[in-house]
């Protein structure tokens, strides 16, 4: 049972253009919310989160937006680079046993952006 | 600033075989992770640790063992090694679980078992 979902396999866009890359979650005891990039024979590494108590937080180019009364999530890059070309990992933490150490990741999204 | 450091970077095996995969963190952490990641399926976890000493499994534990002998390693064995095996493996580490966890990851180790 997957709790979190990146329905979208891939996206590609053209350089200076928007990006949305989307999440969809099924656990409601989820409380915190992060996104990760993942360029090809690397690690992922972390971009950004957000707590369940916000619905937006913005880091220069990168906003997250979560509306939790649809379980939805999505990460906007404004403007696109070619750079930004990676895969995206959705991924979710749940408070258990009085610390939320465990996190569960989608499976991912390629985004390609084109100059 | 070398953060988590994977070794080795890539390894074939032949089925049947052992061998260690070996995570180290300067970081101070005190939480570490052991992930594979296979096509479509993105990030699983193997197994953790929530401190010196001690370990956990994780969401896909069978056929690999951990070790935390050191707040500053972990380490995942493979006493027999299976084709369903071959994967590419991500060692994490974290402070602590509070701050929505913010985990850092290696650069993986390639496995292939043949």
């Amino acid at each position: 049972d997957q709790q979190v979902k990146q329905n979208s396999p891939s996206l590609s866009v053209q350089e200076g253009r928007i990006s949305i890359l989307n999440c969809d979650y099924t656990n409601s005891m989820f409380d915190y919310f992060l996104w990760y990039k993942k360029y090809p024979a690397e690690g992922p590494t972390f971009l950004i989160s957000i707590s369940s108590i916000k619905d937006k937080n913005e880091d220069g180019r990168f906003t997250v937006f979560l509306n939790k009364s649809a379980k939805h999530l999505s990460l906007h890059i404004v403007p696109s680079q070619p750079g930004d070309s990676a895969v995206y990992f959705c991924a979710a933490s749940a408070r258990s046993g009085g610390s939320n150490y465990k996190l569960t990741f989608g499976k991912g999204t390629l985004l390609t952006v084109n100059p | 600033n070398a953060g988590v450091t994977q070794t080795p970077k890539f390894r074939v095996l032949k089925t049947g075989q052992s061998m260690t995969l070996l995570c180290a963190q300067d970081m101070n952490h005190e939480y570490m992770y052991w992930y594979r990641q296979d096509p479509g399926m993105g990030l699983r976890l193997i197994h953790y640790s929530v401190g010196e000493g001690t370990t956990a499994k994780g969401e896909v534990p069978d056929g690999y063992n951990v070790s935390r002998l050191k707040k500053q390693n972990f380490l995942l064995g493979l006493e027999s090694a299976a084709p369903s095996q071959t994967s590419v493996y991500f060692c994490a580490s974290s402070w602590t679980g509070g701050g929505g966890n913010i985990q850092y990851f290696g650069a993986g180790t390639r496995l292939s078992v043949l």
